[in-house]
């Protein structure tokens, strides 16, 4: 079993809606959550950081449940700019190590 | 600031060929990730290096892989001999402090094919 899950997609949504990604982790010693943003041939980038109680950024809301182990993403509003791969990372245990889900595709239509 | 910078952008070699690949830092971060990404396994992290020293290379696929980080502001990735297997992007990324919430900067990666 991969460390970090997503379902990989694609999400394929029109412009205006709200959507929702999710993600599992296995390892209940991971301390922090994020959320990266990869455009087709591009480099990962930091899109947010998850915290226990909820954060939000725009457009974008993230929440992390440490029962389950559940990490998610909302994008309300979606633009035709918002069509990239979101991966789901966790920093494993205190090694420091940035593990990456397989990430999942959004595409957003006029 | 340059941000993480990698070279060379694109490196197409012959199977059995020597490949290096570079990385330079942003200036000040301590720790310095190498990546390599592929269709089929995402993201994986090969090794990571803490104030220039490697803490864990458990990724690294096989000893054909060699990475060093002779100072701060410099690590390379070799592969001798390379095989078409090793065909992928290898990005690498540098953080303040690995461990610690802080996000991860990545290079624009070296796209490697391998014939």
């Amino acid at each position: 079993r991969k460390e970090v899950e997503q379902d990989p997609g694609p999400f394929n949504v029109p412009e205006g809606a709200t959507v929702a990604f999710n993600c599992t982790y296995s390892n209940s010693a991971s301390q922090s959550f994020f959320w990266y943003r990869q455009d087709c041939r591009k480099e990962p980038k930091l899109l947010m950081s998850v915290y226990s109680s909820g954060n939000e950024d725009g457009r974008f809301t993230a929440q992390l449940n440490r029962a389950s182990q559940y990490i998610s993403l909302l994008i309300r509003d979606s633009k035709l700019s918002d069509s990239a791969t979101y991966l789901c990372v966790v920093i494993s245990g205190n090694t420091g190590k940035l593990i990456f889900g397989q990430g999942t595709t959004l595409q957003v239509k006029p | 600031d340059a941000g993480v910078i990698q070279s060379p952008r694109h490196e197409v070699t012959e199977m059995g060929q020597e490949v290096t690949l570079r990385c330079k830092p942003i200036s000040g971060h301590n720790s310095l990730f190498w990546y390599r990404q592929t269709m089929m396994r995402g993201l994986e992290l090969l090794i990571y290096f803490n104030n220039n020293v490697p803490i864990d290379d458990s990724g690294m696929p096989e000893d054909r892989f060699s990475a060093k980080m002779p100072n701060a502001s410099f690590s390379t990735l070799k592969i001798q001999p390379s095989e078409p297997r090793d065909s992928a992007v290898y990005f690498c990324a540098s953080s303040l402090q690995a461990g610690l919430n802080y996000g991860y900067t990545f290079g624009s990666g070296t796209r490697l094919t391998v014939v």
